[in-house]
């Protein structure tokens, strides 16, 4: 089945810095990749998602871009503020069913 | 995230007891999930269902039964066979599987006794 590895597993970052979060993925055939933030104790929302025709989306302060010959794609949070601190998960499903979920990111953003 | 309700948010369960969660949603979507959440891991896949009176096991179906009688709910009994049930279980529905968005539930968190 598909495996997903997301990276780092915390970061930290200055209010107004930028943010990086990396996943890759197992199965070439994955073709739709969408970010969640969970705030805690809250549901996960989804924030912005990709399909595997383009290869980078905007969306104010987020994006995201895919590589799908390295078989990875990453969010980007840029002006990073407070309301931004919360667990970011990367997701990738193949069409089907399924959503394989990495197991998470702990965003702090320090004021 | 609107249209989509579980209960109860905490549920306590004793040894050898079956219980059971609820998942109700107004979206009209016809695919639902349910998730299991433990802490420093992501949302692992219990049961999904695509359409009324049909659902398949996920990835970590053991120890748990569904049944989908209704369009708008979705309900998780968690068996005596599970031995380490102590999570945090979201619901989530969809359009369709697959490619849509899928919108969670805000979550019931089961504790043993």
């Amino acid at each position: 089945g598909e495996n997903v590895e997301q990276h780092p597993s915390t970061l930290s970052v200055q209010e107004g810095d930028s943010a990086v979060i990396k996943c890759t993925y197992s199965d070439s055939a994955s073709n739709y990749f969408p970010w969640y933030k969970q705030e805690l104790g809250k549901r996960p929302q989804l924030i912005i998602d990709i399909r595997s025709n383009v290869g980078e989306k905007k969306d104010q302060r987020i994006a995201v871009t895919l590589n799908k010959t390295a078989k990875h794609f990453s969010l980007h949070i840029t002006e990073t503020q407070p309301e931004d601190s919360a667990v970011y998960f990367c997701a990738a499903s193949k069409g089907d069913y399924k959503l394989s979920f990495g197991a998470g990111t702990t965003v702090t953003v320090r004021a | 995230d609107g249209g989509i309700t579980q209960s109860p948010k905490y549920l306590f369960r004793k040894e050898g007891q079956n219980v059971t969660l609820s998942c109700e949603q107004n979206l009209n979507h016809d695919a639902m999930y349910w998730y299991r959440q433990d802490p420093g891991q992501g949302l692992r896949l219990i049961y999904y269902s695509q359409i009324v009176n049909d659902f398949q096991k996920g990835d970590i179906a053991e120890g748990y039964s569904v049944s989908r009688e209704k369009k708008e709910s979705f309900p998780l009994t968690v068996t005596s066979a599970q031995k380490n049930p102590t999570a945090f279980y979201l619901c989530a529905s969809s359009i369709v599987s697959g490619m849509e968005t899928q919108y969670f539930g805000p979550g019931t968190r089961l504790l043993v006794l």
